[in-house]
């Protein structure tokens, strides 16, 4: 069954550094996603990617954060100086289509855990 | 209460009874969506009920969806000790992103 990959499963930085997480989506999948969550609390939407732009972004999404679609198959997260508090448990997800007014199921992959120093 | 709150917080059963977590929301949806996630691992999608659904089967899971109390339910028959997991509900709205509860921890004895 197709499914959505994420590496490194564990990322350690220091502060201020800049990390890259990568997804692999499901391949037929048109909408990719982003969250986050931080240990013991909710998850967080981050930003949803469509149509190689992004589609929404929530407030935590701010400027040092950047999604790209590097090739037919990547999708990235770039956080370009990492704070302490952005030490979370990242998941990407995709879904088949968002544009539908219905809306599909969204999958997501293992996580990556990102722990800043 | 939060958009996307479960309760109860936490859940002990034995295993082969039926375990019933519940899911309350507070604005209008397109659909509700049920995940599991063991313990520091990633979540995987159970069932998706839309806004127009009342019910869902799939496999041992029922799911239920009542718009007008901006509730539901998620039903596990027969519980095994693999159902041990933290049970969240996630609404989808107008927005793109989904929006989850806190969770229920669900704990089958034995």
């Amino acid at each position: 069954e197709p499914e959505v990959t994420q590496t490194p499963s564990h990322q350690v930085t220091q502060m201020g550094q800049e990390v890259i997480l990568r997804c692999v989506p499901i391949s037929n999948h048109l909408y990719f996603y982003w969250y986050r969550q931080i240990l013991g609390q909710k998850v967080e939407f981050l930003v949803s990617f469509y149509n190689n732009e992004i589609s929404e972004k929530s407030e935590i999404f701010d400027d040092q954060f950047s999604v790209e679609r590097p090739d037919g198959s990547n999708f990235t997260l770039k956080i370009r100086s990492t704070k302490l508090e952005d030490s979370a448990m990242y998941f990407c997800a995709s879904s088949e289509d968002g544009t539908s007014g219905t809306y599909y199921e969204q999958y997501f992959g293992p996580g990556t855990r990102l722990t800043v120093t | 209460s939060q958009q996307g709150e479960e309760d109860p917080q936490a859940l002990s059963i034995q295993e082969g009874e039926n375990a019933t977590m519940n899911c309350s929301y507070k604005t209008s949806i397109n659909n509700l969506q049920w995940y599991r996630q063991n313990s520091g691992r990633g979540l995987v999608h159970l069932i998706l009920i839309r806004s127009n659904e009342r019910e869902k089967h799939s496999g041992r899971l029922r799911v239920t969806l009542d718009t007008s109390k901006k509730s539901s339910s998620l039903l596990i028959t027969a519980s095994r000790a693999a159902d041990t997991a933290s049970y969240f509900c996630a609404t989808l709205g107008g927005a793109d992103g989904l929006t989850f509860g806190k969770g229920t921890h669900l704990i089958i004895q034995p």
